[in-house]
């Protein structure tokens, strides 16, 4: 079974501009969710993803945005970035099983780098 | 707001058992979890103990958990090379697929 899939693998940008990351979960697991990686603040919870609805989010401004497609493909934007957008990003899926148990597998992550 | 916390940096002879703490905050926390990530990668899920268990044992990890003292320990036996990453202890009370993480231990095992 493949595993989760993020594209691309390193990005470079400059501030102002936006930025789209893409997330294939693992087959079967409808639930997406991202997280922003940074050695100053540690991973970071962004938002979750279920059925195209977004079931949760975290502090983060309205900059970051994401969306679900139909076939549990998820993207994430960054619009107009700062240099504090400099991050590993990592997306993780789950079956999203109820009971709150929930196994999360995550991608290699997608290395932004804003200059 | 929830909170985790971790040692920073855990150094071990190959061989020895590598013993990582974590502390966390929220009462509420239902599933707590150790991820691994070594180098240039994601985050790879070792283990996790449901909130009512005190012990759980796969392979050459041990999971304690002190849920009066809010405190998730991660015993790893015959600690290899192999092993040197960073260790990340997770909880899950935010509901779905919400992890408040800590920020991690380095482990390093020299042979």
């Amino acid at each position: 079974k493949a595993g989760v899939t993020q594209t691309p693998r390193y990005l470079i940008k400059t501030r102002g501009q936006q930025v789209t990351l893409s997330c294939s979960p693992i087959s079967g697991h409808r639930s997406v969710s991202w997280y922003q990686q940074t050695p100053g603040q540690g991973l970071q919870f962004l938002f979750e993803y279920f059925s195209e609805t977004q079931r949760n989010k975290g502090n983060f401004p309205g900059r970051f945005s994401g969306r679900q497609f139909s076939n549990s493909r998820s993207e994430m934007n960054v619009s107009t970035l700062e240099l504090g957008d400099s991050a590993l990003y990592l997306c993780a899926s789950s079956l999203s099983l109820t009971g709150g148990r929930e196994k999360l597998f995550f991608g290699s992550g997608t290395q932004l780098s804003v200059l | 707001g929830e909170d985790v916390e971790q040692s920073l940096f855990l150094s071990v002879r190959e061989g020895d058992s590598s013993v990582i703490n974590c502390t966390y905050t929220d009462s509420s926390s239902t599933y707590l979890y150790w991820y691994k990530q070594e180098p240039g990668a994601g985050l790879q899920l070792l283990t996790y103990i449901f909130s009512n268990m005190d012990m759980k044992q796969d392979q050459r990890l041990t999971v304690l958990l002190n849920k009066k003292d809010k405190h998730l320990s991660l015993r790893i036996a015959d600690t290899q090379t192999g092993d040197s990453a960073i260790y990340f202890c997770a909880e899950s009370s935010g509901g779905y697929s919400t992890l408040t993480f800590g920020k991690g231990t380095m482990l390093l095992v020299s042979p």
